[in-house]
């Protein structure tokens, strides 16, 4: 089983400021096979990125995704008031698995 | 409108058995895999099994192999998880989810249902 591990584990920024959130995978991941969901407090997570870099349909381009191998990015420029959220990765190479999530929080 | 409901959780006894359906609108649901992840209070997500598009392949997570069975009705539109022998670790709000790809196997979830609360309690 891949273990994805997330990092940090809260990040506290303001309005306006980039974040970057980290996803390292235990062993590698075959083609780049990571998605990206948001989650926002009692909502169903949403798609963001998924082939480690392709931006799902109405997704805005303040997001994006880097990395392969081990080593996932997800960057988020100029933090909107809705970004506010908790992020997770998934990879979905070798069975399916989730990281334990990066929330974002307002500072 | 493309979406997925939920339906089926509620609250159950350690041991018992609870049967969760999606029912899927707006797309052509017989072309897509389709999964179940679950989410316990206050935690993450936990992937928990996955069905291709024709129904021929499943796929469970180690944690409910063997206690779970995913299928779908294709001319229903309609995902099932039937769970048995439930626990008090199976406490979760369960999503269903439409997978992205080919409709083959293992891919990422690009429409989520809004949830069905399921509590194992006595």
């Amino acid at each position: 089983e891949i273990v994805l591990t997330q990092s940090p584990g809260t990040l506290s920024l303001s309005p306006g400021e980039s974040a970057t959130l980290s996803c390292r995978a235990s062993q590698s991941v075959a083609s780049n096979y990571l998605a990206w969901y948001q989650q926002s407090p009692g909502q169903a997570p949403r798609l963001l990125i998924y082939g480690a870099s392709i931006r799902a349909t109405g997704v805005p381009d303040r997001f994006s995704g880097s990395g392969s191998g081990t080593d996932f990015t997800l960057t988020i420029s100029r933090l909107e008031p809705e970004d506010f959220a908790v992020y997770y990765c998934q990879q979905y190479a070798n069975s399916l698995t989730f990281g334990g999530g990066t929330k974002v929080e307002i500072k | 409108e493309v979406r997925l409901l939920e339906s089926g959780g509620g609250l159950v006894q350690p041991g018992g058995s609870l049967r969760l359906s999606c029912a899927a609108s707006g797309f052509t649901f017989r072309t897509y895999a389709m999964g179940w992840v679950r989410q316990a209070p206050g935690k993450g997500l936990e992937w928990v099994s996955l069905i291709t598009g024709g129904g021929g392949s499943t796929y469970y997570a180690d944690a409910v192999k063997g206690r779970f069975t995913i299928s779908r009705d294709n001319p229903k539109n309609t995902l099932y998880l039937q769970m048995h022998s439930l626990r008090a670790d199976d406490t979760a709000v369960y999503y269903c989810a439409k997978c992205g790809g080919s409709g083959a196997g293992l891919d990422w979830l690009d429409l989520w249902g809004q949830g069905t609360q399921v509590a194992v309690s006595s």
